[in-house]
């Protein structure tokens, strides 16, 4: 497709139950990363995958949190026995890092409630 | 390592008055700096970017930012607000090379008829 692709759009969760978010960037993107977007909360960076290099964790709230990205293109965002702080919109974005700096495109996110 | 703040959470305007949304940044290189906007219920679009040359950079909609070093700023602006413009606007900042893309926590814009 044309634009950055998450799946799914929403996700209804009971606490304790893994999810899984997917993320499909625009073609030729090396750069991806994952944010996440609470209720009237900036932007909290999660996980930066850049290339074939090792990914930057930091931004990872907690082990029950991880992510791929297999192939260099569809990224998986997993959250482990999820809890009720765990809602909010997952955010992906891609871009491409050649000479200069590209611009992000944002995916429409997924929103995840854990009831 | 990189980092953004935006000095005020919500700012309040009247249709046809002067926008300014105040962004700092601190980063140990020139950085990449990035306006994007996130209108009700939607995802984000970029508005303007800096990365090198010159430093007034125009964006969608009338928007432009000043990148001045000295004071580490990337405030934005508009000359007169549109209702459009209510939105939710976040600066971000990447340092040159392969570098994470770090955000602010976003400045909530409302216009007053």
């Amino acid at each position: 497709g044309a634009g950055v692709s998450q799946s799914p759009s929403n996700k209804v969760t009971e606490k304790g139950k893994d999810v899984e978010l997917r993320c499909d960037p625009i073609s030729g993107h090396t750069a991806l990363y994952w944010y996440r977007q609470s209720l009237g909360q900036g932007l909290e960076f999660l996980i930066y995958f850049q290339g074939n290099s090792a990914p930057d964790k930091s931004g990872l709230p907690s082990d029950r949190f991880s992510a791929e990205r297999t192939g260099g293109s569809v990224s998986t965002l997993t959250i482990q026995r999820t809890q009720q702080e765990d809602s909010a919109v997952y955010l992906c974005a891609s871009n491409y890092l050649g000479q200069g700096a590209g611009e992000a495109f944002f995916g429409q996110g997924t929103r995840l409630t854990v009831v | 390592a990189q980092s953004v703040t935006q000095l005020g959470s919500h700012v309040s305007v009247s249709e046809g008055a002067l926008v300014l949304l105040r962004c700092n940044y601190s980063s140990s290189v020139p950085p990449y700096l990035f306006w994007y906007v996130q209108y009700p219920n939607q995802g984000l679009q970029l508005l303007l970017k800096y990365t090198t040359g010159a430093t007034l950079v125009k964006g969608i909609n009338g928007f432009e930012a000043e990148f001045k070093k000295s004071e580490t700023s990337f405030h934005l602006t508009k000359p007169s607000a549109h209702m459009s413009d209510a939105a939710e606007y976040f600066c971000a900042v990447m340092g040159q090379g392969a570098q994470k893309l770090v955000f602010g926590q976003g400045t909530r814009l409302t216009i007053n008829p």
